[in-house]
Formats: C-alpha cells, structure tokens, sequence
C-alpha cells in the first residue's frame, strides 16, 4: 500500500522556468514531510522539510508547500536550473513515529 | 558528503547466496535506516535501528536481516539470495528517530 504517491514519474522545464513537482500522502496522521533529492549514483540528498503546523516553507529558490485538507504537498524550485536536474522524492512520516515513507520519485529535467 | 559510508558499492552474486552490506553511520547519530531501491521503484523502507535496538519494520523479507553494533555501524544481511533482490540498498542515519535521515551512497547488488 503506497502511502505517499508522485503521480508524476517525469517532468521538463524550461532553464528559469519554474518547477512545480507534486506529492500526495494517505495518512492523515503524516504531520512531517521532507523532499530529498536523487542525482544518479548518489544517495539521496535532503532538501526541505515541512511541518504539519505550517502550511509554506522557504529556503532560496525551493519552497515546499503543504494542503493538509487535501493530503498534498508540493516543491516549488524557482528559477530552474540545469543542476537542479535529478529525481525528487517526497517522503512523509509521524513526527514521533520511526520511519518516512517515500514516493517513487519524480525526475525532474531542465532544459538549458 | 553526507557522512554515511556504505560497503561495497557494488556486489554480484549468484541465486541461493548470502551477503552483507555494511553502513557506517554519520558520526553521533543513533538511528541508522535501511532502504530498497528496486528499479523504477520508490525508496521501500527495510528496518530501523536506534542506539543498537531494532525500532521499525518495514517491508523486510524473513530472508532479510540487520543489526545495530555498539559501534554504531550497521549490517544488512540478506540470504537465499533471488533474482529479484537485486536492487540499490541505501543505509541512512540521523540523530533521533524523527529527524532528516542522511543517505549514503547505497550498494548495487546484482544477483545473478
């Protein structure tokens, strides 16, 4: 059972456009969610995180924002860049539980 | 760098075999995760350890096992080894049981 879906395998965007990569989450008990970023032979990279009891977060040009009425997260990257390329999982837990459930990934492609 | 070394980090063997995948974690963390990555598939969470005590489970197979040293550092041993274990095994750790989880590179296991 798939608690966290990226409905979206694949998206390009244009070089300074922006990227807008979506998530979905079943749990309504999920109140912590984190997007990690995947290049190819590396582990995943944490990027930004987000609490339930907010509903934006910033940091330069990401900005996870989060609908906890529609269990929908999503990460905003603004301009896009080359190097921004990679996959991106979202992943959502309980802030006092023991693990993080991961999508499937989006990999993301900006197009010089 | 994250921090988080894995060994090896590529590994072939044939059907019926046992291996063992080992994760050092970052220096002071105490949770040490482990993730299957098998292709075109998200990050499924395998099993959790903190502090040496076995915290989580997720989908792991009875073929699967881990532990936690005193060390910190962490095994993954899987056995009876089937075509479709091969995958990309990520360790990774944090500090506490709900915080960012830092990636290692991961081991590509290949059974053939």
């Amino acid at each position: 059972d798939q608690q966290v879906k990226q409905n979206s395998p694949s998206l390009s965007v244009q070089e300074g456009r922006i990227s807008i990569l979506n998530c979905d989450y079943t749990n309504s008990m999920f109140d912590y969610f984190l997007w990690y970023k995947k290049y190819p032979a590396e582990g995943p990279t944490f990027l930004i995180s987000i609490s339930s009891i907010k509903d934006k977060n910033e940091d330069g040009r990401f900005t996870v924002f989060l609908n906890k009425s529609a269990k929908h997260l999503s990460l905003h990257i603004v301009p896009s860049q080359p190097g921004d390329s990679a996959v991106y999982f979202c992943a959502a837990g309980r802030s006092r539980g023991n693990q993080f459930y991961f999508g499937t990934g989006t990999s993301l492609t900006v197009i010089p | 760098d994250s921090g988080v070394t894995q060994t090896p980090k590529h590994l072939i063997t044939a059907t019926g075999q046992r291996v063992t995948l080992r994760c050092s974690p970052r220096s002071g963390d105490l949770s040490v995760y482990w993730y299957q990555q098998s292709l075109d598939q998200g990050l499924q969470f395998l099993i959790q350890y903190y502090n040496g005590e076995e915290r989580a489970k997720g989908n792991i197979l009875e073929r699967f096992s881990a532990q936690q040293f005193p060390d910190l550092h962490s095994e993954l041993n899987l056995s009876s080894l089937e075509l479709g274990d091969s995958a990309l095994y990520f360790c990774a750790s944090s500090a506490w049981t709900h915080s960012e989880a830092f990636f290692g590179q991961g081991t590509r296991l290949t059974v053939v």
